[in-house]
């Protein structure tokens, strides 16, 4: 069954370095999205993108967030200056529809800002 | 300190039993729910989906009932194993509009064998 891949599966990065976090949707899906957990809370929306915009994004995406779709293949969220509250579980999803269809997730990357 | 968010309600059922968690959720204007099962290390796995213009959908071993009127939405998990051990979430979401999918707080489901 496809599935969706990110990398790394664990992130260790200093205070104010940036980080790029890295994702491969499932083939045929066309909306892409990012959501974090905090250790232990909820999944949160960060961000929806389809064909090649930002849909739609949450408070939390603030200026220091981007994603960018660089070929047909990979969705990327990249952190400009990482904060010690941006330590979380990042997970990647997409889905076939923007709405009224499953968001299919991978396993995460875990990013540890010390 | 309190650690928010980290007491998670907690359902422990024998294994063979069946399971019922229970979610509330906030937008009357949702239409689209979805039961989401997460592993330890994991990222959340799709279960089962209903739609506003269902009151149940039945799966494999699972059933989602859902309320409308009283907002509730529920999972049930029949004979239960201990592979269904985990968090599971509700999400609810729109089937037009701007609404991104978005999670409930989750419950963790401990099978005793």
């Amino acid at each position: 069954e496809p599935e969706v891949t990110q990398t790394p599966s664990h992130q260790v990065t200093q205070m104010g370095q940036e980080v790029i976090l890295r994702c491969v949707p499932i083939s045929n899906h066309l909306y892409f999205y990012w959501y974090r957990q905090i250790l232990g809370q909820k999944v949160e929306f960060l961000v929806s993108f389809y064909n090649n915009e930002i849909s739609e994004k949450s408070e939390i995406f603030d200026d220091q967030f981007s994603v960018e779709r660089p070929d047909g293949s990979n969705f990327t969220l990249k952190i400009r200056s990482t904060k010690l509250e941006d330590s979380a579980m990042y997970f990647c999803a997409s889905s076939v529809r923007d709405r009224g269809s499953p968001l299919h997730f991978g396993n995460g990357t875990r990013l540890t800002v010390t | 300190g309190e650690s928010v968010g980290l007491h998670l309600p907690t359902l422990s059922v024998q294994e063979g039993d069946n399971s019922i968690i229970n979610c509330a959720y906030s937008n009357s204007a949702s239409d689209y729910f979805i039961w989401y099962k997460q592993e330890s290390g994991k990222g959340p796995q799709f279960i089962i989906d209903i739609r506003s213009n269902m009151d149940k959908r039945q799966g494999q071993r699972v059933t989602v009932l859902l309320n409308k009127t009283v907002k509730h939405l529920s999972l049930q998990i029949a004979a239960t194993q201990p592979g269904d051990s985990a968090v599971y979430f509700c999400a609810e979401g729109g089937v037009a509009g701007n609404t991104p999918l978005v999670f409930g707080k989750g419950t963790r489901l401990s099978v005793i064998a």
